[in-house]
């Protein structure tokens, strides 16, 4: 089955600490998002890449980091400079064609202590 | 600025009732739209959009939204609500023509239907 797989699931870690999460596509999808979730505030978008070894930041870039290096994979890196790491990371990925759906990953729950 | 309202946090129904969650936008130009539903903890599954055409667009698991170009509004619709259907909905919107592929998203409202 096609799909969008990310990890972990759920994610602990310190203040001060860079993680990384996981985005894998195997849909062929040219166009990759990242998206952060927050209570009552919608989905905000992070970075996006719509061809591999191009990126480019969306509206809440600063304390994160990404990579595209293969087509299948854009991993996000939230940095010690993300002021409130905490909340729910969602990776999306699409053809790149106007009219066409966004699908989504299952999520990442980052928690940050 | 671009961007997508949601005007309810909350909707309660009663199961087999009809169901209707709001959707308002305010971009420049003519824009695709999009509904999504999220389950708890789960990724957005994709429900239905609208390109051209007919304003009553229909979608997956019996959903429906009305585009009302005028009003700019695209609001989700059901004629019969079921308790499984309670979750947090989307409305989103992609601007024409887009280099970049990116939704804008409505705060998104929760639907709660009761036996």
């Amino acid at each position: 089955d096609g799909g969008i797989t990310q990890s972990p699931k759920y994610l602990f870690r310190k203040e001060g600490q860079n993680v990384t999460l996981s985005c894998e596509q195997n849909l062929n999808h040219d166009a990759m998002y990242w998206y952060r979730q927050d209570p009552g505030q919608g989905l905000r978008l992070i970075y996006y890449s719509q061809i591999v070894n191009d990126f480019q930041k969306g509206d809440i870039a600063e304390g994160y980091s990404v990579s595209r290096e293969k087509k299948e994979s854009f991993p996000l890196t939230v940095t010690s400079a993300q002021k409130n790491p905490t909340a729910f990371y969602l990776c999306a990925s699409s053809t790149g064609q106007g009219h066409s759906p966004l699908h989504f990953g299952n999520g990442t729950r980052l928690t940050v202590t | 600025a671009q961007s997508v309202a949601q005007p309810e946090d909350q909707v309660n129904v009663a199961e087999g009732n009809p169901l209707t969650v709001k959707c308002t936008y305010s971009v420049s130009g003519n824009p695709y739209l999009f509904w999504y539903v999220q389950y708890p903890n789960r990724g957005l599954q994709f429900l239905l959009k609208y390109i051209t055409g007919d304003n009553l667009v229909k979608g997956s698991y019996g959903f429906e939204a009305e585009f009302n170009k005028s009003q700019t509004s695209f609001h989700l619709k059901k004629p019969s609500a079921l308790v499984s259907d309670s979750a947090l909905y989307f409305c989103a919107v992609r601007l024409i023509p887009s280099n970049t592929g990116k939704l804008i998203f409505g705060q998104g409202t929760t639907l709660q239907v009761k036996p």
